[in-house]
């Protein structure tokens, strides 16, 4: 089957512009996550939807942030205005409907604000 | 704040050493327990997921266990390997009132040297 596929793999933007993560999870996950891991520190979650429904998303750090999942397929993480604390990679998981089932994570979008 | 805590964060081992970690959670609301392997450059893939107090998976030279009770779990690997270097983090599955929540320790970084 095919993995969990993130795109861009790299995106160097300025400060003050917008960008917008793609996410397209495994066929038939109904639970999608979004994390980031900024600098090397721990990976720290964002927001989690179950189907096109935010489960969870205390973990947005602020207003500039907006995840969709319309038709509970892919997944759009935006964010607008970039600041330089953003810089970081953004991974995103999917996963089956049982609590013992495991994350699959694609690569990560790198994100680089400058 | 769910705290989830790994230590050691980091550690430097003899290729054939044997060597363990832990992750240390809140025991109440636990639904279950998850190991990952980080190497640097990818995304993490799924090791274990454990659900029972008393756990105890295996898969090749690294085994986890798991005390719901006392709220760790244990990942041993024996005979490590250069290629075993990368960082292990554990998560937590626990169920709130606004749904489920997947919450990343810090990580151990292991380095396997010749």
């Amino acid at each position: 089957e095919a993995g969990v596929t993130q795109f861009p793999s790299h995106s160097v933007i300025e400060k003050g512009q917008t960008v917008t993560l793609r996410c397209d999870p495994i066929s038939g996950h109904d639970n999608l996550y979004w994390y980031r891991r900024v600098m090397g520190k721990e990976i720290k979650f964002l927001l989690h939807f179950v189907k096109e429904s935010k489960q969870d998303e205390s973990g947005m750090p602020n207003n500039r942030f907006l995840a969709e999942r319309t038709g509970g397929t892919y997944s759009t993480l935006k964010v607008q205005p970039a600041e330089l604390e953003d810089s970081g990679v953004y991974f995103c998981a999917s996963s089956g409907n049982s609590y013992n089932s495991p994350l699959h994570f694609g690569n990560g979008t790198r994100l680089t604000v400058t | 704040i769910l705290n989830v805590e790994q230590s050691p964060q980091s550690l430097h081992v003899q290729e054939g050493d044997s060597t363990n970690f832990t992750c240390s959670f809140p025991s109440s609301n636990f639904y279950a327990l998850h190991w990952y392997r980080w190497e640097t450059a990818k995304s993490p893939e799924a090791l274990f997921v454990m659900t029972l107090n008393g756990d105890e998976k295996k898969k090749g030279r690294i085994s986890a266990t798991l005390n719901t009770k006392e709220g760790y779990s244990y990942l041993y690997i024996k005979g490590s390997q250069p290629e075993d270097s990368a960082t292990y983090l554990c998560a937590l599955y626990i169920l709130t009132g606004g749904g489920n929540k997947l919450t990343f320790g810090t990580g151990t970084q292991l380095k396997v040297e010749l």
